[in-house]
């Protein structure tokens, strides 16, 4: 299957500093990638949908001022949060998009990225 | 926008029995995908199967299209097992991803 990586794995970050997240696809070119939220003991919330060359699409209620998107190649997609507050904390996920024949639309995700904001 | 709904929350199973989970969707899909998400996060692909029936393993997956459903068969359970599983889909017109609640799942042994 494919490979998708994330960096940092985990990041500890004081109140007011922004975190950069990265989001590479290993094995793939990926034009669609995704980000996600997590908080403990709950299913996957999507944040946004990231294009490689254009702008982001977020969800409903994700702030786009807050959360930076930025897909500048079709292996790399990050995600910056900025101003980063306690209520930020939680388990970001990116994921790639394959466009496959015989798996389109099938997407592969990243090992997480764990934010703890002090 | 979608629903996606899975059954049971939660399951306890010895270890070297078989289960089913459920997931039930509110609409046409043109993906349908089972994770399993390990104590660590990583979310795992078993199966990308919007229609049919896929076997890997111990597992397999049916996916009835026109009747909105999806089962997940474990046979043979083992500890390893253990874990959180989702169900997740995206609607025929797009692919966005939205997941189920999820059944965790915890194999004693």
């Amino acid at each position: 299957g494919a490979v998708v990586s994330q960096h940092p794995s985990w990041v500890i970050c004081k109140s007011g500093t922004s975190v950069k997240i990265e989001c590479r696809s290993l094995d793939f070119q990926a034009t669609t990638m995704f980000w996600y939220r997590q908080f403990p003991k709950q299913s996957l919330m999507l944040m946004a949908t990231s294009n490689e060359g254009s702008k982001a699409t977020y969800e409903q209620g994700v702030e786009k001022d807050k959360f930076l998107i930025n897909h500048a190649s079709l292996t790399l997609s990050t995600l910056t949060v900025t101003s980063a507050h306690p209520e930020d904390s939680s388990f970001y996920i990116c994921s790639a998009r394959v466009t496959a024949a015989n798996s389109y639309n099938e997407q592969f995700f990243g090992p997480g990225t764990r934010l703890t904001v002090l | 926008g979608i629903q996606v709904e899975q059954s049971p929350p939660d399951l306890i199973l010895q270890e070297g029995a078989n289960s089913t989970l459920r997931c039930n969707f509110s609409d046409s899909v043109n993906n349908l995908q089972w994770f399993h998400q390990n104590p660590w996060g990583q979310l795992i692909n078993l199966f990308y199967i919007p229609s049919g029936t896929k076997q890997n393993g111990r597992l397999s997956a049916t996916t009835v299209a026109t009747e909105r459903y999806s089962l997940l068969y474990i046979s043979s359970s083992q500890t390893t097992d253990s874990g959180v599983y989702f169900c997740a889909v995206a609607p025929a017109a797009g692919n966005k991803l939205t997941f189920g609640g999820g059944t965790r799942v915890l194999v004693k042994p």
